[in-house]
């Protein structure tokens, strides 16, 4: 099975921030790789699929960049309804992961 | 936009069975993969099972294999998670969900609300 870790687990940012999370495979997965926002109580919601193309109706502040096994995804301006948790999957191969998630949480 | 609705989850004793079912829009059901995600109180997401569109395929977690099996009910357009020997860490909140372009592999860009399940004595 292919893991991914994300890091940091947690950071804290204020408004405004420009925020990066980093997510890395356990091996080369292209660029067969999604992100998705959680909000509290709320299911996941697609912002970024194939490593870097934005979801329709996402905000053009969200942005993913990388490939083989190191992924970034950018946050360039954060706003209020930003603050939530952010996972990472591969979609290389089943079984499809998730990596543990990254908690943006304000300052 | 596709609409999923989970239901089935509730409390059940260790080692008991559950079923779950998403319901999916009729105009998706036919063409697409269908997913079960879970998430634990306070805990990441987990990925659970997957069923092909035409439900020749089948791909479970390792947490799911040998105890739950996915089966589709095309009369009905809903999705069935089939869960057996039920443990303590089976708790969790259970999304379906279902890939942008409807394979196996793809993205998930339309969820259910979640259907609870508690494993407990």
């Amino acid at each position: 099975d292919i893991q991914m870790t994300q890091s940091p687990s947690s950071l804290s940012a204020s408004v405004g921030d420009r925020v990066t999370i980093t997510c890395r495979a356990s091996q080369s997965i292209m660029t067969y790789l999604s992100w998705y926002q959680q909000r509290p109580g709320t299911a996941p919601k697609l912002l970024i699929y194939a490593a870097s193309s934005l979801e329709s109706g996402v905000p053009s502040r969200f942005s993913g960049s990388g490939s083989g096994t190191d992924f970034t995804l950018t946050i360039s301006s954060l706003q209020p309804e930003d603050f939530g948790t952010y996972y990472c999957q591969q979609n290389y191969g089943s079984p499809l992961t998730f990596g543990g998630g990254t908690k943006v949480e304000t300052k | 936009q596709v609409h999923l609705m989970e239901s089935g989850g509730g409390v059940v004793q260790p080692g008991k069975s559950l079923r779950l079912s998403c319901e999916v829009s009729a105009s998706t059901f036919s063409s697409s993969a269908i997913h079960w995600v879970r998430q634990g109180p306070g805990k990441g997401l987990e990925w659970v099972a997957v069923i092909s569109y035409d439900g020749s395929n089948t791909y479970y977690g390792d947490s799911a294999k040998g105890r739950f099996a996915i089966s589709r009910d095309t009369s009905k357009n809903t999705v069935h998670l089939e869960m057996t020997s039920l443990r303590d860490e089976d708790t969790a909140i259970y999304y379906c969900a279902t890939p942008r372009d409807g394979s196996e592999e793809a993205p998930f860009d339309n969820w259910g609300h979640g259907t609870w399940v508690t494993v407990s004595s």
